[in-house]
């Protein structure tokens, strides 16, 4: 079974755009959080989404904001980029809502740079 | 707010030598906590848990004890292998209100053979 897969692998925007990155589940799982990884970082929980709706949100902007669709599957978008949002975007999977007692299962991540 | 605190790194062991990575946790209420390892090349993916007070979470030889008493969660291993080599991050989820994944900073293992 394929794990979890995000595109672009790589990204490279200019300050004031915008970005949409993507997320598919495992087959089956209905949870998707996001999170962000600056170099050198732990990840740092961005959003949850379980089965369409928002379920948890971390200590960022709103200029992030994300969506979860029908068959599970999620975006990430950010708006107005700043320098700061340089990072690795990670998305992870999981079969049911819980974060303490699911196994979170993780993408490669996108890399996103800002010139 | 919750946070974790990991051994700072880099982390440089000879092959066969005892592993100990010192993971400290402030957290409402009762979190579960998690070591996550992300080996070279390779996503994170979740190395062992333990979800109350006492529980001991192990995986591929690696071990760690949740201490409450001393908000603790080390991540130890008796004899470790070149393949252990990786980025090991501590991390907790509290299980009260607005529930997140917490990671501390993570701690770059090498094992030199």
């Amino acid at each position: 079974d394929a794990g979890v897969t995000q595109s672009p692998t790589h990204l490279i925007k200019t300050r004031g755009q915008q970005v949409t990155l993507r997320c598919s589940p495992i087959s089956g799982h209905k949870s998707v959080s996001w999170y962000q990884q600056v170099l050198g970082q732990g990840p740092q929980f961005i959003f949850q989404y379980y089965e369409k709706e928002e379920r948890g949100r971390g200590n960022f902007p709103d200029r992030f904001s994300a969506r979860q669709f029908p068959n599970y599957s999620s975006e990430l978008n950010v708006n107005a980029l700043l320098l700061g949002d340089s990072a690795l975007y990670l998305c992870a999977s999981s079969l049911g809502p819980t974060l303490s007692n699911q196994p979170q299962h993780f993408g490669d991540g996108t890399r996103l740079s800002i010139l | 707010g919750d946070s974790v605190t990991q051994m700072e790194g880099p982390v440089t062991l000879s092959e066969e030598a005892f592993l100990t990575i010192n993971c400290t946790y402030t957290a409402t209420g009762y979190p579960s906590l998690f070591w996550y390892v992300q080996y070279p090349g390779e996503g994170l993916q979740l190395l062992l848990k333990a979800t109350k007070a006492d529980d001991k979470g192990s995986n591929k030889g690696f071990e760690a004890t949740y201490r409450k008493e001393t908000t603790s969660f080390h991540l130890e291993k008796g004899s470790v292998q070149v393949s252990d080599s990786a980025v090991y991050f501590c991390a907790l989820v509290t299980n009260f209100g607005n529930e997140k994944l917490t990671f501390g900073t993570g701690t770059r293992l090498t094992i030199i053979p």
